[in-house]
């Protein structure tokens, strides 16, 4: 059965700083990966999306990469606003057995910027 | 387009009621995909259709809950009889191009109080 850890659960840092997202999933046999964000109350947003055979993706200020063989992903902030204020999950696409065409999910952290 | 739409956005009741979610996907994506979100579980899948057609149907909790897309634009989640338990907010997410091949877009979600 497939399992998303994200690492840390909560992280607060300065405005202006880079700051890092992790990832980890115990079965490589995935589509992708994606990284969303979940603001409070909203729904989720989709930020990145890493085919299993990239190592990474870039939208502006943010990069994701993606090392499948062992089963890690990060989230590279780059110049933090307090506008990144949120919570981020990251979650993958199951291509193997029973958990074929499913989206697990991390638990999340939750990131606060502070002017 | 207005994106993955739900309906109602709130909604509290007493247990034993039955409760109906509702959810429009984004035209021309062929697959539909219900999950649940809960502080201790995380976001959960409970059921993913293609072409309407219900293909993983295993996270389901148990037999109170049913799901049904009588058509390309139109999904529901019922839930009969509610419980406390079933508090928690319910996405609606769709996508296009098969699975894994794109990026998932989620509604707002439902939240569900049960009283």
């Amino acid at each position: 059965k497939q399992e998303v850890t994200q690492i840390p659960a909560a992280l607060s840092v300065p405005e202006g700083e880079n700051l890092v997202l992790n990832c980890s999933f115990t079965d490589s046999a995935i589509y992708n990966l994606q990284w969303f964000r979940q603001d409070p109350g909203k729904g989720l947003t989709s930020l990145l999306l890493i085919q299993s055979s990239q190592r990474e993706q870039t939208s502006g200020r943010l990069n994701a990469s993606l090392d499948k063989s062992s089963g890690r992903s990060t989230l590279y902030i780059a110049a933090s606003q307090p506008g990144d204020s949120a919570t981020y999950l990251c979650a993958v696409t199951n291509a193997g057995g029973t958990s074929y065409g499913k989206l697990t999910f991390g638990q999340g952290t939750i990131l606060t910027v502070h002017p | 387009d207005a994106g993955v739409i739900q309906s109602p956005r709130h909604e509290v009741t007493e247990m034993g009621q039955e409760v109906t979610l509702r959810c429009k996907p984004i035209s021309g994506h062929d697959y539909l995909f219900w999950y649940r979100q809960t502080m201790m579980r995380g976001l959960e899948l409970l059921i993913y259709f293609n072409n309407n057609v219900p293909i993983d149907d295993s996270g389901m909790p148990e037999d109170r809950f049913s799901a049904k897309m009588p058509n390309a634009s139109f999904s529901t989640l019922k839930i009969q009889p509610s419980e406390p338990r079933d508090s928690a907010v319910y996405f609606c997410a769709s996508t296009s191009g098969g699975v894994g091949a794109n990026v998932l877009t989620f509604g707002a979600g439902s939240r569900l109080t049960v009283l």
